[in-house]
């Protein structure tokens, strides 16, 4: 079946680092974009940022820029989303999604979402 | 704020049709096709329609897309309790050189 599949829900304290990922199963994995997705409690979706799995290639959305790092191992066809530092303000779902680019763009396969908590 | 505008809103009753705005600019929406997603809470999104007006195999033909200029719309005809959700539009900004959403408007089935 071609799903993704995100890690666990993780509860951190503030400054304490993390890595999330997203493991592909059914397609070819290193042929495509993956996409990050967060969801603040309320809120709506935002785009994070882009990752080319077959040559960790990156787009980032300003405001996560310097937030956080995307990368991927091919090898287990797998992408992560990374931080060093959280602040309370990360708290959020975080979403991974296929990115095609045929035709047109979109997202068409998603994770099922990560929930980070980060409180002291 | 978002980049793309939607209404926080819609609601309609079963069988009635109903339509989801979503306004951007020329960088995103006025030159680039846009996609909708529906989302209910605890779940995956799930794309609805990409290209303005194409369903993934699986969507019903209830649910159709257009876009003009720099607006772009969703319709979901023969409304059913089960399309209660959060629907979002987005679309891929030249300026930006990413994606941009919409707020999302939550519908609510009457």
């Amino acid at each position: 079946e071609v799903q993704l599949v995100q890690s666990g829900p993780e509860v951190k304290k503030p400054g304490e680092s993390l890595k999330i990922s997203c493991r592909g199963f059914g397609y070819s994995f290193s042929s495509n974009w993956i996409g990050w997705v967060r969801q603040m409690p309320g809120k709506g979706l935002e785009w994070m940022g882009l990752i080319y799995a077959g040559n960790s290639e990156t787009r980032n959305s300003p405001p996560f820029q310097s937030q956080v790092t995307m990368s991927v191992d091919r090898s287990i066809s797998t992408a992560y989303l990374q931080w060093g530092s959280l602040k309370a303000s990360d708290s959020a779902i975080y979403y991974c999604a296929r990115h095609l680019r045929d035709s047109s763009r979109r997202f068409d396969l998603w994770g099922q979402g990560t929930l980070v908590t980060v409180s002291s | 704020q978002s980049a793309l505008t939607q209404p926080p809103s819609a609601s309609g009753t079963p069988g009635q049709r109903v339509t989801i705005s979503c306004s951007g600019s020329s960088s995103n929406v006025g030159s680039n096709t846009v996609s909708w997603y529906q989302h209910l809470p605890g779940t995956a999104p799930k794309l609805l329609i990409y290209s303005d007006n194409q369903r993934p195999s699986g969507v019903p033909d209830r649910f159709s897309g257009s876009r003009s200029g720099t607006s772009a719309s969703l319709a979901i005809s023969g409304l059913q309790s089960e399309d209660e959700a959060d629907y979002y539009c987005a679309a891929w900004d030249d300026s930006l050189n990413g994606w941009v959403f919409g707020g999302g408007t939550k519908l609510t089935v009457l």
